[in-house]
C-alpha cells in the first residue's frame, strides 16, 4: 500500500521562486490536509480539503494555494518564495466520516528557500 | 484562543515507565490524539481518547480528562526505539477533523 506520496522529498529554491508540492493518496480519502513543520515544532495546518472541488484554509494560508480537481491529488503552490517558507511540509489523508479516524502523514517535503 | 501545552523534552531509562502529559483549552473537542515522530519522519498515530478513562494499546496508554482540560501517553517498558517525538493533537470540530498540533515532547531513551 503506497498511502499518500509526497514529491519531491527535498527541494532548494531562490526566492522569488514558484513550485508546487504534489501530494497524492491511494486510499480513497475524502480529508487532505496540508501542514508545515518548523524546526523543534508541532506542525501547523496551510490548508485542508473536505473532498474534490472543496478547499479551505487553515491556520498559516498565507504565501500558498491549493487545488483539489480530484479524490485523489491535492497540490500545493507556493507562488512567490520567501525565506520564511523554509521548512518540512507534511500532506495527510483521512476518511473523516467520524471523529477517531486518524490521518494519515506522507514522508514530508523539505524546502529551503535561499 | 487554542493552545495545547507540552513539556518540551523528557528523558528515561530503558525498561522504564515515562509519562508524557498534555494539557489543552480549545473552542470545541472532539477527541484528542496522540502521534509518535522519529527524527527526520512523517508522525504516525498512536492512540485516540474521546471520553475521560484510560485507553491501553500493548506498551502505549492514552488517559483522557475533559474537565481539566488534559490528557498523558503513558510509555511502558521503554525501548531504545521508544526514542521519539510525541504530538498531542486536539480535534476540535467534527465537519472538518482538523487538529490543532502541541509542539511535541522529545524524549530520549537512554540505556
Amino acid at each position: 500500500n503506497a498511502g499518500v506520496t509526497q514529491t519531491p522529498k527535498f527541494r532548494i529554491l531562490k526566492i522569488g521562486q514558484s513550485m508546487t508540492l504534489q501530494c497524492t493518496q491511494d486510499m480513497n480519502h475524502n480529508y487532505m490536509y496540508w501542514y508545515r513543520q518548523d524546526p523543534g515544532m508541532g506542525l501547523k495546518l496551510i490548508y485542508y480539503s473536505v473532498g474534490a472541488g472543496i478547499t479551505d484554509k487553515g491556520e498559516v494560508p498565507n504565501g500558498y494555494n491549493v487545488s483539489r480537481s480530484t479524490t485523489e491529488d491535492f497540490p500545493l503552490r507556493l507562488e512567490l518564495a520567501a525565506p520564511s517558507q523554509t521548512s518540512v511540509y507534511f500532506c495527510a489523508s483521512s476518511r473523516g466520516e467520524g471523529r477517531n479516524q486518524p490521518q494519515h502523514f506522507g514522508d514530508g517535503t523539505r524546502l529551503s528557500i535561499l | 484562543g487554542q493552545n495545547i501545552d507540552q513539556p518540551t523534552e523528557m528523558t528515561a531509562t530503558e525498561g522504564a515507565i515515562v509519562q508524557i502529559n498534555c494539557t489543552y483549552q480549545t473552542s470545541g473537542f472532539n477527541g484528542l490524539f496522540w502521534y509518535q515522530q522519529h527524527a527526520g519522519e512523517a508522525p504516525t498515530f498512536l492512540s485516540y481518547n474521546v471520553l475521560d478513562g484510560l485507553e491501553e494499546k500493548g506498551r502505549f496508554s492514552s488517559f483522557l480528562s475533559r474537565s481539566k482540560g488534559y490528557s498523558y501517553l503513558l510509555l511502558k517498558e521503554l525501548q531504545m526505539k521508544d526514542s521519539a517525538s510525541y504530538l498531542c493533537a486536539v480535534n476540535r470540530e467534527d465537519s472538518s477533523y482538523k487538529l490543532i498540533f502541541g509542539s511535541g515532547t522529545r524524549l530520549l531513551v537512554r540505556p
